[in-house]
């Protein structure tokens, strides 16, 4: 059960795009349609904001969008705004019926 | 709406138990798996232990395996995790989290989480 790769941290200004990578391996990320993405802001309970690799729960801005090839999933958001300023998770269903995580990323609206 | 509040954590010191609560609400709890995800102070989130919708069926993260066990009673809508053994390193916020779809299994990805339980293992 090793975490997932993700960059410990990705910047770029107000109205630019960011992507976010997440590698695993073919137990996990590559194994299942099952990649969700979570913003967590400080002192907050995590947010989901991408599940099943692409898809977006109502509410949830389209500016975040979410992909897959390979082992490897990633996270893009569009037209940074300031409130998007926060840490980044990724996690995947796994072979053996567990969830894994990635390191986590910190994304800096500069 | 759903509501998921966790308690029982507190401060407790190396090698003794402590048992944490999620009390649900706002959904229908026999339908969805639930899951225990936590969080050392200033780190990632961690995935640990996960009850499937009827309880058939329980995993646990290696780090918690043999220590800790997740349960639940669909009578009181609510889930525990009992944790044994504790260790410096199980100090953390505790989440409970509900899995996203209801029906068998899980895919370990999480709709809804609660506000999370504070345990500090410490002499």
């Amino acid at each position: 059960q090793s975490a997932l790769t993700q960059p410990a941290s990705v910047s770029g200004s107000p109205g630019q795009s960011i992507t976010i990578s997440c590698t695993g391996t073919n137990s996990d990320v590559g194994g299942y349609n099952y990649v969700s993405w979570y913003q967590q802001h400080p002192g907050k309970a995590p947010k989901v904001m991408v599940y099943d690799v692409s898809n977006r729960p109502s509410g949830v801005s389209n500016r975040f969008s979410g992909s897959k090839s390979g082992n490897t999933a990633s996270l893009t958001i569009s037209g940074l705004q300031a409130e998007d300023e926060a840490d980044y998770y990724c996690c995947s269903h796994t072979s053996s019926n567990t969830g894994v995580f990635g390191g986590g990323t910190k994304l800096t609206v500069l | 709406q759903v509501q998921l509040v966790e308690s029982g954590g507190g401060v407790v010191q190396p090698g003794r138990s402590l048992r944490l609560s999620c009390a649900a609400s706002g959904f229908i709890f026999s339908n969805y798996a639930m899951h225990w995800v936590r969080q050392a102070p200033g780190k990632g989130l961690e995935w640990v232990a996960v009850i499937w919708k009827d309880g058939s069926h329980a995993y646990h993260a290696d780090s918690v395996k043999g220590r800790f066990t997740i349960s639940r009673d669909n009578s009181k809508n609510t889930v525990w995790l009992q944790m044994n053994s504790l260790r410096a390193e199980d100090t953390a916020v505790y989440y409970c989290a509900r899995e996203y779809y209801d029906g068998s299994g899980s895919a370990s990805k999480f709709a809804y989480w609660g506000q999370g339980t504070l345990v500090t293992v410490s002499s």
